[in-house]
C-alpha cells in the first residue's frame, strides 16, 4: 500500500525552541491532516488542510499543504513541554481513508 | 460526550484463542474504521464501515474479520490469535466520506499474544 515519508523520526530539543516536520508522498492527496498522540491516548488531530499552498494555523502550529499535493509541513512554535508526543501526518484517501506516517517523536528539554 | 470509546483497554491472548474488541461512538458518525499501530510505523488500515450493515476490507485485513450491525457499533474479532497481532487498535468514527471529515479515534486496546 501506500506509504508516507514523514521526517525526521524523532527531535530532542530545547524549550522554547521552534520544530519543524515534514511528510512527503509518492501520491497525489486531496487533503492532509497532522495529528498528535500522546502516550496511552489515540491521536487527536490538529489541524486539517484541504487545498494546496494552503497554510493553516491553529495557536502555536502553522501546517502547509505543499503546491504539487504530495507534501505537507508542521512547524511548531516556541516549543513547551506539554508538545512532547508523537505527530502523525496522514493523507486522506478515496473513501475518507487515511494513510499515516511512522511519526515523528518529539522530546522537549525544559 | 464519550466519543469514541473502545473495550477492553487491556487484553493478554493465547495463541489460537479468540476475542471481540468493540467500538462504539455516540456523535452519530456513518463511517467506522479499525487501525493497528506497531512501533516504527504509523496507523494502518484493517477494516472499515461506510454505514450500519456495511464492511470493507483496509490495508491489512487478513486474521481478521469485523461487524456492524448497529450504526454505534463496530467490532473487530480475531478467530485465531498470532502472536504478529499483538498491536495497539485503534478505532475511529467520521461523519462522513467526505474529505472535509476528519476522522475522531478511541483511545485504543493494547493486545498481547503470547
Amino acid at each position: 500500500g501506500q506509504q508516507l515519508n514523514q521526517s525526521p523520526q524523532s527531535m530532542f530539543i530545547q524549550e522554547g525552541e521552534d520544530v519543524s516536520m515534514n511528510c512527503t508522498s509518492s501520491s497525489i492527496f486531496n487533503t492532509w491532516l497532522w495529528y498528535k498522540q500522546d502516550p496511552g491516548e489515540g491521536p487527536v488531530l490538529l489541524i486539517a488542510l484541504y487545498k494546496a499552498g494552503e497554510l493553516t494555523s491553529n495557536g502555536r502550529l502553522t501546517a502547509q499543504f505543499g503546491i504539487t499535493r504530495k507534501d505537507s509541513f508542521l512547524n511548531i512554535s516556541a516549543s513547551i513541554p506539554s508538545d512532547v508526543g508523537i505527530y502523525f501526518c496522514a493523507g486522506m484517501e478515496y473513501g475518507n481513508k487515511l494513510v499515516f506516517g511512522a511519526g515523528t517523536i518529539l522530546r522537549v528539554k525544559s | 460526550n464519550a466519543g469514541v470509546t473502545q473495550t477492553p483497554k487491556f487484553r493478554v491472548l493465547k495463541t489460537g484463542q479468540s476475542m471481540t474488541l468493540l467500538c462504539a461512538q455516540d456523535m452519530n458518525h456513518e463511517y467506522m474504521y479499525w487501525y493497528r499501530q506497531d512501533p516504527g510505523m504509523g496507523l494502518r488500515l484493517i477494516h472499515y464501515s461506510v454505514g450500519e450493515g456495511t464492511t470493507a476490507k483496509g490495508e491489512v485485513p487478513d486474521g481478521y474479520n469485523v461487524s456492524r450491525l448497529k450504526k454505534q457499533n463496530f467490532l473487530l474479532g480475531l478467530e485465531s490469535a498470532a502472536p504478529s497481532q499483538t498491536s495497539v487498535y485503534f478505532c475511529a468514527s467520521s461523519l462522513t466520506g467526505g474529505l472535509a471529515q476528519p476522522q475522531h479515534f478511541g483511545d485504543g486496546t493494547r493486545l498481547s499474544i503470547l
